[in-house]
């Protein structure tokens, strides 16, 4: 089964910060894993993939999170935080070949001026 | 490239009436789609996945026969909440697969929040 667990319900930073976004994975095949992130009134939107090719994977808006199958863990970075950073973000697991994504219970980001 | 549309955005509507939501895939053809509920402040559930031109497969404990899927073309797929109840107020959301460059990737709708009176 496939699960992920993201640490954090709520994480605050100041602007130009970095951000840390916490999710450990569970699953008995090899995952893909992705982060999303939803802004009100928006649709979630693709932050970044793993799918076990490189480990440190990129993202677009300068996130970018780093596959530890050791800790299993894919927890989600960026050097220096940005006001339009401030959403909410899922971590969500697929076993690899199918189309069933499992959704963690989110972290809200807020960003402080 | 990529988008995905529902319609409506917001609906209310009064207990123990019907409400269609529709999802589109704008640009791109999507053999399969997704349906999402997501509660106030939880995470997404998946209800339901939508195949074009073959019934919707429901997850565990979703009522079929509550929560309608019609997926007639390659970039529409319907979710109808028949006689809905208070309960059913919630936050709809779908994704369109897009297949292909590796991974097939699912490409979310903004959501379709109904409020049942």
């Amino acid at each position: 089964a496939q699960s992920v667990t993201q640490l954090d319900s709520h994480v605050s930073v100041s602007e130009g910060t970095p951000v840390l976004l916490r999710c450990n994975y569970s699953s008995s095949y090899s995952p893909s894993l992705f982060w999303y992130v939803q802004h009100p009134n928006k649709g979630l939107q693709l932050l970044l993939k793993y799918t076990s090719a490189a480990t440190l994977v990129k993202g677009i808006n300068g996130f970018e999170a780093e596959f530890k199958k050791s800790e299993t863990s894919f927890h989600l970075t960026k050097p220096s935080a940005h006001m339009s950073d401030a959403a909410e973000y899922f971590c969500v697991v697929i076993k690899t070949g199918a189309n069933n994504l499992f959704f963690g219970t989110g972290t809200r980001l807020t960003v402080i001026p | 490239g990529a988008v995905v549309s529902q319609h409506p955005s917001w609906v209310i509507c009064k207990s123990g009436t019907s409400v269609k939501i529709e999802c589109r895939s704008l640009d791109f053809q999507a053999t399969t789609m997704f349906w999402y509920r997501q509660f106030p402040k939880q995470s997404l559930m998946l209800m339901a996945t939508s195949n074009e031109g073959s019934k919707a497969t429901y997850e565990q404990g979703v009522e079929k026969d509550k929560f309608l899927i019609n997926h007639a073309s390659l970039t529409l797929s319907t979710l109808t909440v028949t006689s809905a109840h208070p309960e059913d107020s919630s936050f709809y959301i779908c994704s369109a697969l897009r297949a292909g460059g590796g991974t097939d990737t699912q490409y979310f709708g903004p959501g379709t929040r109904l409020t049942v009176l």
